[in-house]
């Protein structure tokens, strides 16, 4: 099947740098879903792709969908404690069902103050 | 308004007993899945729900775990017989639209098979 893999496995950053996370598959997907996990808590979606090379913000975050269709990064500028977490690339499975996401298995952020 | 809600949080089982999980979508969402996520890993999807339709199970992985949506709100998510490999967080998540890839995700079970 699909596989999503993300890097890094795990980061530990300063308070105020700026993060970098990716996704890459050997398979293109249409859709790049970024979602961040607290502990204790669902999954909540940060940021939705939707077309190749398209770039997206929402406050500190940007991610962008690759040219390729085979890659998604995420970056945080400006790092605060409370983005630490668990950061998952996600996207439908192929073969139509949009509802079936493939989970990479995250990057898990530290940040310290 | 609320989101989707799943109870209990924890449930901490002896091998080869019966659980329920149930999910409390969030009001008005005709979708509803069923996720697992084991220790250190991504999520995994389990089944899909879409109003009438029958359901997509074909992420469940044996025939000793089943799912129900009644009256196209709650779903109970059964494991009978469990296993120790069982263990794992179940996620219920429910968007407004069929099959729709924004989906929002309740805060899951913890499930530990002793």
């Amino acid at each position: 099947g699909q596989q999503l893999n993300q890097s890094p496995q795990s980061m530990f950053i300063q308070e105020g740098e700026d993060v970098s996370m990716n996704c890459t598959s050997s398979s293109i997907f249409n859709t790049w879903l970024w979602y961040k996990q607290e502990p204790g808590e669902g999954p909540v979606l940060l940021i939705a792709l939707y077309k190749a090379g398209e770039l997206t913000s929402n406050g500190r975050l940007t991610a962008q969908f690759g040219i390729t269709r085979k890659d998604s990064f995420l970056n945080i500028s400006a790092s605060i404690p409370s983005d630490v977490g668990i950061y998952f690339c996600a996207g439908p499975n192929s073969g139509g069902s949009n509802y079936k996401l493939t989970f990479g298995k995250g990057t898990l952020l530290t940040v310290n103050p | 308004g609320a989101g989707v809600s799943q109870s209990p949080s924890n449930k901490v089982t002896e091998k080869g007993k019966d659980v329920e999980l149930r999910c409390d979508p969030i009001s008005g969402h005709t979708a509803l899945y069923w996720y697992r996520q084991s220790l250190g890993q991504g999520l995994e999807f389990l089944i899909y729900f879409q109003g009438n339709s029958a359901p997509d199970k074909s992420g469940l992985p044996s025939d000793r775990f089943s799912a129900e949506r009644t009256g196209g709100s709650v779903s109970t998510l059964t494991i009978q017989r469990t296993q120790q490999e069982d263990s794992a967080v179940y996620l219920c998540a429910s968007s407004p639209v069929a099959g729709s890839d924004t989906q929002y995700f309740g805060p899951g079970t913890r499930l530990t098979v002793l």
